[in-house]
């Protein structure tokens, strides 16, 4: 089946500090993956995605690399902010009609 | 300039009730989605809707409903609602259905508490 696992949070970090959230994944056929991330009562936004093995995906500092021989897609950030304080989800789509998600981390970055 | 809109964005109600939360995108897509986040922000979908096929998750119970008037909207319709059906409920747009590299657009998401 179909499924994405992201460790458990809830993350706390220093202002500057490395970020990695990590995400494995299960999937039938060749799966794009996704990092979104919801601020506080907010919706989610789409950070970053990789639709083949060994894209990159980057947007605002956060990077992931699409490992298909890990199955994994492991978020990074080389220096947090306060401001990154949200919840992340990992996600796969394999062209079905839905996203799978990840159960979501939370990061609390603090100054 | 809002890409996907939800209202309401709080909707409390009691046990019992019919409601209905509406969802409109104005990016064009074909594809509109209905998913439900519960207390412990697991995300799970309910239904992906365009205009020749709906797909339903079959263990959403069919007191729930999606009505789509036209491609840009797909409402969500819940009859006789139950302590359980409280949760955000986030709508979404997609270009296509069935594309993998297809990137989904959130609304803001309706928190739905049920009393």
């Amino acid at each position: 089946g179909n499924s994405v696992t992201q460790m458990e949070g809830p993350v706390t970090l220093s202002e500057e500090a490395f970020l990695t959230i990590n995400c494995t994944y299960t999937a039938t056929g060749y799966p794009s993956l996704f990092w979104y991330v919801q601020y506080p009562g907010e919706g989610l936004q789409l950070l970053l995605k990789a639709t083949k093995a060994d894209d990159k995906g980057s947007n605002k500092g956060f990077e992931a690399t699409y490992r298909k021989e890990t199955t994994s897609f492991h978020l990074e950030k080389g220096s947090v902010q306060v401001s990154d304080s949200a919840v992340y989800f990992c996600a796969l789509n394999v062209g079905a009609n839905n996203l799978f998600f990840g159960t979501g981390t939370r990061l609390t970055v603090i100054p | 300039d809002t890409a996907v809109s939800q209202t309401p964005k709080y909707l409390v109600t009691q046990m019992g009730n019919d409601k209905s939360i509406k969802c409109e995108q104005n990016l064009g897509h074909d594809t509109m989605y209905w998913y439900k986040q519960d207390s412990k922000k697991f995300l799970k979908i309910m239904f992906s809707y365009n205009n020749k096929e709906l797909i339903i998750n079959e263990t959403v119970p069919n007191r729930f409903s999606p009505k789509s008037p036209d491609k840009a909207h797909l409402n969500l319709h819940i009859n006789s609602l139950e302590l359980g059906d409280s949760a955000v409920y986030f709508c979404a747009s997609s270009q296509v259905l069935g594309a993998s590299t297809d990137t989904q657009y959130f609304g803001p998401g309706t928190r739905l508490t049920v009393l």
